[in-house]
Formats: structure tokens, C-alpha cells, sequence
């Protein structure tokens, strides 16, 4: 079936790089694109999203790119610092399907001091 | 602050002993959403309510049931938990229009001895 998936599990980041995590998605009748921060024991914390009809969002330290072509997404976390440290998922929403979302599995990012 | 609200946020219960998870929301949301996460896991949606049109997914099984007695307010019912049902415990809200993010509770971890 139609799927979300993720390529790294774990990402290391010196604290003051840039983050990279990476998102692959199946179903081209996705519409748009949430990506979400989950620190542990809590709940998924929106970041950023994104719509089909743009390829590129930026926020505050945060930047998600989206590319059709090749159904991949991406979050950049600029400056990484230690409160970045938690799993990144990614989730699309296609409102054929009912607008439900499908959450990839998800990347867990440790930032070394 | 308008918000998700999941209570408790921890709950042990004995394998077969029924066990209800409440959530609240002050967002005036439609939508509500029940997920099950496991450790390491992405949330699996168990079912959702559009308005009080239940919505079920096909996977959910029948020992988990859901009451939406007022906009605000929603249940998960576990009747006869299992050790497999142990679990963190999620509910979302949105929006019934667009942009489709889903506010999530802190969560409730179940634990069952």
C-alpha cells in the first residue's frame, strides 16, 4: 500500500551544524506534508508543513523542501542545538483518503555538545 | 492556551481489566483522533471521529472502542487489555477544513501487568 518511509533511523549532529533528515513518500495524491518533533514521553509537536503546490517552506531554524518528482521531503534544522535532540517524523495527508494522515517511521536526532 | 489534554498521563491496569483513556480539546475541533505508539514506533491511527461520525480503521481490533459524547470530549475504551496493548496512547484534533494539522495530547502510556 501507499507508505511514508524514512531513510536514516539515527542521525548525530555536533551541536552548531545542520540537520538533514530525509523522507521518502509513495503516494503522489498526497497533498501535504507535516513534519513533527516528538521528544520522549510527549506528544508529536508540529514543526513546519508544507503543500503539494509549493517545493519549499522556511521557518525559524527550519526549512522543508519537497520534491514531486522524486516523492522526497526533507527537514533542515539549522544551528542544531541540544533541545533539537528528540524523533523526527514526517506525515502525509491525501484528502482522497480521507484526509488521514501517514506517518513515516520516524528519525531520531542526538546532538552532541 | 487552547489545547490537547490527555488524562491520565500514565495508567497501569491487569491484563483483562477494562480501562478507559480520556482526552479533551479547547480547540473546538470536529476532528478527534485516537493512535496507538509503540516504542520506537510512528502513531498507528486506531480511529477517528468526524464530528460524531465514528470512523474506524480496518486493522483496529474489536477490544478498542471509542465515545464522543460532546465535541470537546473523547474516550478510548480497552475492553479486555492484552500485554500487546501496552502502549503510548495519542489523541489528535483539527480542524474540518484545511490546513489538516493535527493537534496531539501529551499522551498516555498504558501499562499492563
Amino acid at each position: 500500500g501507499e507508505s511514508v518511509g524514512l531513510h536514516l533511523p539515527t542521525l548525530s549532529v555536533q551541536e552548531g551544524d545542520n540537520s538533514i533528515i530525509n523522507c521518502a513518500y509513495s503516494n503522489s495524491a498526497s497533498d501535504y506534508f507535516i513534519w513533527y518533533k516528538q521528544e520522549s514521553g510527549k506528544g508529536p509537536q508540529f514543526i513546519i508543513d508544507i503543500r503539494s503546490n509549493m517545493d519549499k517552506r522556511q521557518g525559524q531554524r527550519v526549512t522543508v523542501l519537497l520534491n514531486k518528482t522524486v516523492k522526497h521531503l526533507s527537514l533542515q534544522i539549522a544551528a542544531t542545538q541540544p533541545g533539537d535532540s528528540a524523533v523526527y517524523f514526517c506525515a502525509e495527508n491525501a484528502e482522497a483518503a480521507g484526509n488521514k494522515l501517514t506517518f513515516g517511521g520516524g528519525t531520531r536526532v542526538l546532538v552532541k555538545p | 492556551d487552547a489545547m490537547v489534554i490527555q488524562n491520565p498521563r500514565y495508567q497501569v491496569t491487569q491484563f483483562g481489566k477494562p480501562v478507559t483513556l480520556s482526552c479533551s480539546q479547547t480547540l473546538n475541533h470536529n476532528v478527534m483522533y485516537w493512535y496507538q505508539q509503540k516504542s520506537s514506533q510512528a502513531p498507528k491511527l486506531l480511529f477517528h471521529y468526524y464530528d460524531k461520525d465514528f470512523n474506524n480503521e480496518a486493522d483496529t481490533p474489536d477490544n478498542f472502542q471509542s465515545r464522543r459524547p460532546n465535541t470537546s470530549f473523547c474516550f478510548l475504551d480497552i475492553r479486555s487489555p492484552g500485554l500487546g496493548d501496552a502502549a503510548m496512547y495519542l489523541c489528535a484534533s483539527r480542524e474540518d477544513r484545511g490546513p489538516y494539522e493535527q493537534y496531539f495530547g501529551p499522551g498516555t502510556r498504558l501499562t499492563v501487568t
